[in-house]
């Protein structure tokens, strides 16, 4: 199993802002994954996030909006940029297990409110 | 695009009652499915991996059952408790798993 820590928990943010989120694994892996969650809908990939590498979003998010960085094997930010109402949602950043299964570990998330 | 459906979408139950309900997913290309539970202020939880037709897991209360060829599975919980209210999501991998909009299950007192 992996254990996620994200940064900060939940935040207010005004219109035009921007908000890095922090997500700290207690191993070493290979690719993190950013998703988010609007009011009544499902978990969306945002993109994924390779150590050394661009990430690769998923249809319908671009870099200039949702800016990752991946410095280490432990750590990755997701920087929500020129935040809009719409944005209001929970990011959550996960990690894939080691046994096979292909299961996911998440963080806490990080619940987000843009008025 | 792949369509992973759960219905219902909510369930409110009382104490005690025993409940389930469904994730359809695609049935060519199955490669696993995964449950999980996420409680209000915590992190998604894997329940469950099911990778064979016919596999039926348990874990305390709570057990899954899969049919690869119709592309469903059942998630059921015997004797409910309040602390088995949460949202109750499967997810289709490989790769970038797509997740249904879950099932958020209300288990009164």
């Amino acid at each position: 199993s992996a254990v996620i820590s994200q940064k900060p928990s939940r935040d207010i943010c005004q219109r035009g802002t921007s908000l890095t989120i922090q997500c700290q694994v207690d191993s070493q892996v290979t690719m993190m994954f950013w998703y988010r969650q609007q009011p009544g809908q499902s978990l969306t990939l945002i993109a994924t996030a390779n150590q050394g590498s661009e990430a690769t979003y998923e249809s319908g998010f671009v870099i200039d909006k949702f800016p990752i960085s991946r410095p280490n094997l432990t750590f990755s930010t997701l920087t929500v940029s020129n935040m809009s109402p719409e944005d209001s949602s929970i990011y959550l950043c996960s990690v894939k297990g080691g046994s096979g299964g292909g299961e996911q570990y998440f963080g806490p998330g990080t619940r987000l409110t843009v008025t | 695009i792949l369509n992973v459906e759960q219905s219902p979408q909510s369930l409110h139950v009382q104490e005690g009652d025993s409940t389930n309900f469904t994730c359809s997913f695609p049935s060519s290309n199955f490669y696993a499915l995964h449950w999980y539970r996420w409680e209000t202020a915590k992190s998604p939880e894997a329940l469950f991996v099911m990778t064979l037709n016919g596999d039926e897991k348990k874990k305390g209360r709570i057990s899954a059952t899969l049919n690869t060829k119709e592309g469903y599975s059942y998630l059921y919980i015997k004797g409910s408790q309040p602390e088995d209210s949460a949202t109750y999501l499967c997810a289709f991998p490989p790769g970038k798993s797509t997740f249904g909009d879950g099932t958020t299950l209300t288990v009164k007192p």
